[in-house]
C-alpha cells in the first residue's frame, strides 16, 4: 500500500540558510499535517492543511512557512535557520472525512534536519 | 486543551511475559486517543485506536489498549512480549468535536524487551 513520502530524507543545512522540506500524501487523502520531533522529545505539532487551506497551526515559528498545492502535496518552508531546528520532521496525512472516518493520521518516515 | 501523560521514560520486560506501558489524557470532552510505535530512525507506525465502543481495542502486532474513562487512561498492553517490541511508543489524543485534527502526543515510553 502507498504511504506518505518525504523528501528528503536527510538536509544538513548552515545557520541562517533556508530549507524546504516536501511531504506526498496517501493517494486520495485531503489532509497533511506537519509535526516537529527534536531529539529525545515527543512530535509536536506545527501546521495543518485541508483542501489546500491551512486548517489549524500549532508551534510553528514564524520564520516557518506551508502550504499545500492542487496535487495535494505540501512543501513546509524554512528561513533563517537556527541551531535549534535541528529536529525530525514528520509529514502525516488523513483520509476525507466521512462516516467511520476517525482521521486517523498515516506518518512519512520524517526528513532530519541538521542545523551547522 | 488537551495533554497525554506517559509516566515511565522506559519500561523493561522479560521476553514471554506481559507488558503494559501506561497513557493517561487530559481533555474537555470526549477523546480519540492513539498508539503509535516508532523504531530508531523510522517514521510512526500506528499500532490502535479508541473511537467509540468497547473500552477494549486490539490492535497490530498482539497489542491492545483499555479505555478507562473514570480513570482517563489509554494504557497499551501485550499479553507476551518480544524482543522485536523493543522500541518508542507514543500516545497520542485528539479531542472530539473541536474541530482541531492535530493530535497531542505524550513524551514517549521506551520499551526494552530482553531475551
Amino acid at each position: 500500500a502507498a504511504g506518505v513520502i518525504q523528501s528528503p530524507r536527510h538536509l544538513i543545512k548552515e545557520k541562517r540558510e533556508t530549507a524546504t522540506l516536501k511531504c506526498y500524501p496517501i493517494p486520495r487523502h485531503d489532509t497533511v499535517y506537519w509535526y516537529q520531533q527534536g531529539p529525545g522529545q515527543d512530535p509536536q505539532f506545527l501546521i495543518s492543511f485541508y483542501e489546500k487551506m491551512q486548517s489549524d497551526k500549532g508551534s510553528i515559528p514564524d520564520r516557518f512557512s506551508a502550504q499545500q498545492f492542487s496535487d495535494y502535496h505540501s512543501e513546509l518552508n524554512m528561513s533563517s535557520l537556527e541551531l535549534g531546528d535541528s529536529a525530525l520532521y514528520f509529514c502525516a496525512s488523513s483520509p476525507p472525512r466521512g462516516p467511520g472516518s476517525y482521521n486517523e493520521q498515516f506518518f512519512g518516515p520524517g526528513t532530519r534536519l541538521t542545523v551547522l | 486543551a488537551q495533554s497525554v501523560a506517559q509516566p515511565e521514560d522506559q519500561v523493561n520486560v522479560a521476553e514471554g511475559n506481559p507488558l503494559t506501558v501506561k497513557c493517561t489524557y487530559s481533555v474537555s470532552g470526549n477523546p480519540y486517543l492513539f498508539w503509535y510505535v516508532q523504531y530508531p530512525n523510522r517514521g510512526l507506525q500506528f499500532l490502535l485506536k479508541y473511537i467509540t465502543g468497547d473500552n477494549l481495542v486490539k490492535g497490530s502486532y498482539g497489542f491492545e489498549a483499555e479505555f478507562n474513562k473514570s480513570q482517563t487512561s489509554f494504557h497499551l498492553k501485550k499479553p507476551s512480549a518480544l524482543v522485536s517490541d523493543s522500541a518508542l511508543y507514543f500516545c497520542a489524543v485528539r479531542e472530539v468535536g473541536t474541530g482541531r485534527r492535530a493530535l497531542t502526543f505524550g513524551s514517549g515510553t521506551r520499551l526494552q524487551v530482553q531475551p
